[in-house]
């Protein structure tokens, strides 16, 4: 089955900076690579995802970059605010419909003033 | 998106009991799933809720522990049976259209098992 991994599992960064996580996955009949934001006591928020058939996709200080090849993606979150702490869920789903998700273990981002 | 209501939103338990879960979607949807988040955990796919039939359960996972059911294209129930302290976790149902991929969650159940 597939697999995902993400790091780091917990990332630091000054309120303006930017942020980079980075998730792999494992089955190369992935797809669909969704990012989800989860605050505390929240339920996961869906922000960005991309499909295969597309490098890059961004929406406003978010974007996600997609690595076929290497079967990496990536988020990335720039000028910073103190709003954008909470854990973020790289996923992956192997399916062209509505199918389930592997998520990857999450990361903790923390901005600070 | 799919706006996706649970019920109850927290919960109680003694050892031995079971308790239901209800997850209601405002739109008919496609798939509907159940996931498990442990504190401090990703989310762990318990099952797929099939409408009119069996779930499909995930490695690990028991119809006889997480029964499903799914009787039309709005509304799922997942029942934890038998509880154990073990069994305390947050459950959320997410829900998704068939003509994307995108999954919508449910805002979780937080069940205490003592």
């Amino acid at each position: 089955g597939e697999n995902v991994e993400q790091h780091p599992s917990t990332l630091s960064v000054q309120e303006g900076d930017s942020a980079v996580i980075k998730c792999t996955y494992s089955d190369s009949a992935s797809n669909y690579f969704p990012w989800y934001k989860q605050e505390l006591g929240k339920r996961p928020q869906l922000i960005i995802d991309i499909r295969s058939n597309v490098g890059e996709k961004k929406d406003q200080r978010i974007a996600v970059t997609l690595n076929k090849t290497a079967k990496h993606f990536s988020l990335h979150i720039t000028e910073t605010q103190p709003e954008d702490s909470a854990v973020y869920f790289c996923a992956a789903s192997a399916s062209g419909t509505a199918s389930k998700l592997t998520f990857g273990t999450g990361t903790r981002l923390q901005v600070t003033l | 998106s799919a706006v996706i209501s649970q019920k109850p939103s927290r919960d109680i338990c003694q050892r031995g009991t079971s308790l239901t879960i209800q997850c209601q979607v405002d739109s008919q949807v496609t798939m509907m799933f159940w996931y498990r988040q442990q504190p401090g955990q990703s989310l762990t796919l318990i099952a797929t809720a099939n409408q009119g039939s069996e779930a499909t359960y995930e490695s690990g996972f028991v119809i006889d522990k997480f029964p499903i059911s799914r009787p039309n294209l709005t509304f799922s129930t997942l029942t934890v049976s038998n509880l154990s302290p073990e069994d305390s976790s947050i459950y959320l149902c997410s829900a998704a259209l068939v003509s994307y991929n995108e999954q919508f969650f449910g805002p979780g159940t937080r069940l205490t098992v003592l």
